[in-house]
């Protein structure tokens, strides 16, 4: 069964520093997303992306977020100065049609801000 | 602001007990509703409802929609300690997002 790939699985990082995570989605997918989740809280969406742009981002994607499909393979969401809070879970996921039943959810990156 | 709100929080059942899951929701724009298992990490699908009356079923597990009172049920019958997880429910809206409940934690006990 196809899948998406995320990597790092857990990254620990100094406050202030940036980090990318990277995805590589399913090969014949053109929706993108990235998610997050604080631990003991709900699953959040950050940002979608389709046709090499931006389709919708939530008030948490801000001007530290970035996201990148670099070579029509990766996904990455870059943090530019993490902070505390931005320690979580995040899940990236694809989809052919954008709807929700062809979404498809990575096993996620755990983010931890020390 | 879109809202998704699933009850019970917890719920510890023994084996062969049925479980109703229970998502309620308020959102503009809404497309569809999705449940999802989380077991470890990720989300996975189980099902997805956008048309009220209509039971989705497979295997143990049935799913329903309510439009006009705006929300939705899981059912899961004679239950075996392989479904213990996190079930989420999520809305679809417009913009291609989906707005998460925080979770029913099912621990189903042998």
């Amino acid at each position: 069964e196809p899948e998406v790939t995320q990597t790092p699985s857990h990254q620990v990082t100094q406050m202030g520093q940036e980090v990318i995570l990277r995805c590589v989605p399913i090969s014949n997918h053109l929706y993108f997303y990235w998610y997050r989740q604080i631990l003991g809280q709900k699953v959040e969406f950050l940002v979608s992306f389709y046709n090499n742009e931006i389709s919708e981002k939530s008030e948490i994607f801000d001007d530290q977020f970035s996201v990148e499909r670099p070579d029509g393979s990766n996904f990455t969401l870059k943090i530019r100065s993490t902070k505390l809070e931005d320690s979580a879970m995040y899940f990236c996921a694809s989809s052919l049609t954008g709807s929700g039943n062809t979404i498809y959810f990575g096993e996620g990156s755990w983010l931890t801000v020390v | 602001e879109d809202k998704v709100v699933q009850s019970p929080l917890s719920l510890v059942v023994h084996e062969g007990d049925t479980v109703t899951l229970n998502c309620s929701y308020e959102v503009t724009n809404f497309r569809s509703l999705l449940w999802y298992k989380q077991e470890k990490k990720a989300p996975t699908f189980l099902f997805m409802l956008t048309s009220s009356g209509i039971e989705k079923k497979s295997g143990r597990l049935s799913s329903i929609l309510d439009k006009k009172e705006l929300f939705s049920i899981l059912n899961i019958t004679a239950t075996q300690t392989g479904d213990s997880a996190v079930y989420l429910c999520a809305v679809e809206v417009r913009g291609n997002k989906l707005v998460f409940g925080a979770g029913t934690i099912l621990r189903v006990k042998s």
